[in-house]
C-alpha cells in the first residue's frame, strides 16, 4: 500500500538553530502534503498545506517565516523550523492522501530544542 | 468552522466490545477517518466512511450517519494491545488543495484491562 516516509524520527537541536524535516511519498505522487504538529496529550493540529510547485498555505497563527515549507517535487516536501526555541519542541507529522479513501501519515519527528 | 467531539477517555476489559463515538459539525464534509495512535508514534489508518452505514474490517468496524453528524468506531474482542488513543478526523468538502486536509477530534484514550 501507499507509504509516507518521514525523516528524521528524532532530533535534538540547540536553541537558535534550524532543523529540516523531510516527508516523502514512496509509491505515489503527492501534489499536496500536509504538516501537523502534536503537543503532548493533545490532538494533531494542521500547520500548513504543502503544494508542489507553489507556495505553502499556512493555517491561522502559524508563522510562515518560522516554518519554511518547500515542495520541490511530487514526492518530497520539507519543513524547516528556523531559529528554533524550546517552545517549538513538539511532534511534527506529515501526511498525504493518495486517493479518496486513504490518508497516510509519516512516522513523525520528535523535535526537542534545548 | 469545524467542531469534532469525542470522549476523552474510556476503559474496557480484554475480550469485550467497546464503541467510541464521534460527533462533528463542519463547514463541509468529504469523509471521516478513524486512526489509532500509540504513545510517541504516528497515527495508523483504521477506517474511512463517506457514505452512511457500517464498514467492517476485521475486529474494527466504523459507522457513519451524515444527517446526524455522527460516527462510531467499534472494537471487538479487545486485546491489551488495543490500548491507545483513537482519533476521529473529518475531511472537508472541496477539492483543490483542501483535498487531504483533515481536522481532528481531541482523541479518545482507550485503556484495556485484563
Amino acid at each position: 500500500g501507499a507509504v509516507v516516509s518521514q525523516h528524521p524520527s528524532r532530533v535534538i537541536c540547540k536553541s537558535g538553530t534550524s532543523v529540516k524535516i523531510e516527508c516523502r511519498s514512496l509509491d505515489f505522487q503527492a501534489t499536496t502534503m500536509f504538516w501537523y504538529r502534536q503537543f503532548p496529550k493533545q490532538s494533531l493540529m494542521l500547520m500548513a498545506t504543502s503544494n508542489e510547485g507553489s507556495k505553502a498555505t499556512y493555517e491561522q497563527g502559524v508563522e510562515k517565516d518560522k516554518f519554511l515549507i518547500n515542495h520541490a517535487s511530487l514526492t518530497l516536501s520539507t519543513l524547516t523550523v528556523t531559529s528554533a526555541h524550546p517552545e517549538d519542541s513538539s511532534f511534527y507529522i506529515c501526511s498525504a492522501r493518495p486517493q479518496e479513501n486513504e490518508a497516510f501519515f509519516g512516522q513523525g519527528t520528535r523535535l526537542t530544542v534545548v | 468552522g469545524q467542531n469534532i467531539d469525542q470522549p476523552t477517555e474510556m476503559t474496557a476489559t480484554e475480550g469485550a466490545i467497546v464503541q467510541i463515538n464521534c460527533t462533528y459539525q463542519t463547514s463541509g464534509f468529504n469523509g471521516l477517518f478513524w486512526y489509532q495512535q500509540h504513545a510517541g508514534e504516528a497515527p495508523t489508518f483504521l477506517s474511512y466512511n463517506v457514505l452512511d452505514g457500517l464498514e467492517e474490517k476485521g475486529r474494527f468496524s466504523s459507522f457513519l450517519s451524515r444527517s446526524k453528524g455522527y460516527s462510531y468506531l467499534l472494537l471487538k474482542e479487545l486485546q491489551m494491545k488495543d490500548s491507545a488513543s483513537y482519533l476521529c478526523a473529518v475531511s472537508p468538502r472541496a477539492g483543490g488543495t483542501s483535498y487531504g486536509k483533515l481536522t481532528f477530534g481531541q482523541g479518545t484514550i482507550l485503556t484495556v484491562h485484563p
